[in-house]
């Protein structure tokens, strides 16, 4: 079967830094991404790993490593508007699909 | 470029009532995806457009739901006989060959009474 697992939840403080896991078992790889997603809204796109390593943008950091199934979302500095959910998605090779996990619900505390 | 639009924004219908949405992608955007998300879920793939072809749809998708993109730019996603369970948000993106990102729109409220 396909399956992402995310974490449903994180609490963290303004100024701190967070990191978001997803772990991935699915047929084939073609690269993983990351949204954010307000309540309400549509996803919106923060990054996209297809080989190995880091990938930084500003105050936010992905990292993928293939073999272990395994990515990571760093952010950094948080903010209140941080707040959000942050969805891990893969495209499965062979098809056309994403596939997105359920998102982890992050809080960010004053 | 005023990113992916959906219309309408909110809908309200009967059980057993058809339904219409509608998507318009980027301008330039050949890729488009018709997604389904219920609270506390990802989006759930339904289907895939490349320019006018369907080339993939989702076994979960019920022969009530069809959609088409007839001249390779807007789409629409048709439910027929609508269910209290296709209550959800429904979702469209689009994105350009050679370009992995898929940009969504507002998306579609749907709640079936």
């Amino acid at each position: 079967g396909q399956n992402i697992d995310q974490p449903t939840e994180m609490t963290a403080t303004e100024g701190a830094i967070v990191q978001i896991n997803c772990t991935y078992q699915t047929s084939g790889f073609n690269g993983l991404f990351w949204y954010q997603q307000h309540a309400g809204e549509a996803p919106t796109f923060l990054s996209y790993n297809v080989l190995d390593g880091l990938e930084e943008k500003g105050r936010f950091s992905s990292f993928l490593s293939r073999s272990k199934g395994y990515s990571y979302l760093l952010l950094k500095e948080l903010q209140m508007k941080d707040s959000a959910s942050y969805l891990c998605a893969v495209n499965t090779s062979g098809t056309y699909k994403y596939i997105f996990g359920t998102g982890t619900r992050l809080k960010v505390l004053a | 470029d005023t990113g992916v639009s959906q219309d309408p924004r909110h809908k309200i219908t009967k059980r057993g009532q058809n339904v219409t949405f509608r998507c318009d992608p980027i301008s330039e955007h050949n890729r488009l995806y018709w997604y389904r998300q219920t609270l506390g879920q990802g989006p759930e793939f339904l289907t895939y457009f490349q320019n006018e072809a369907q080339l993939e749809k989702s076994r979960l998708l019920s022969d009530r739901f069809s959609a088409e993109r007839p001249k390779g730019s807007f789409s629409t996603l048709e439910i027929q006989r609508t269910e209290q369970g296709d209550s959800a948000m429904y979702l469209c993106a689009s994105s350009l060959e050679g370009d992995e990102t898929q940009y969504f729109g507002p998306g579609t409220r749907l709640l079936v009474l």
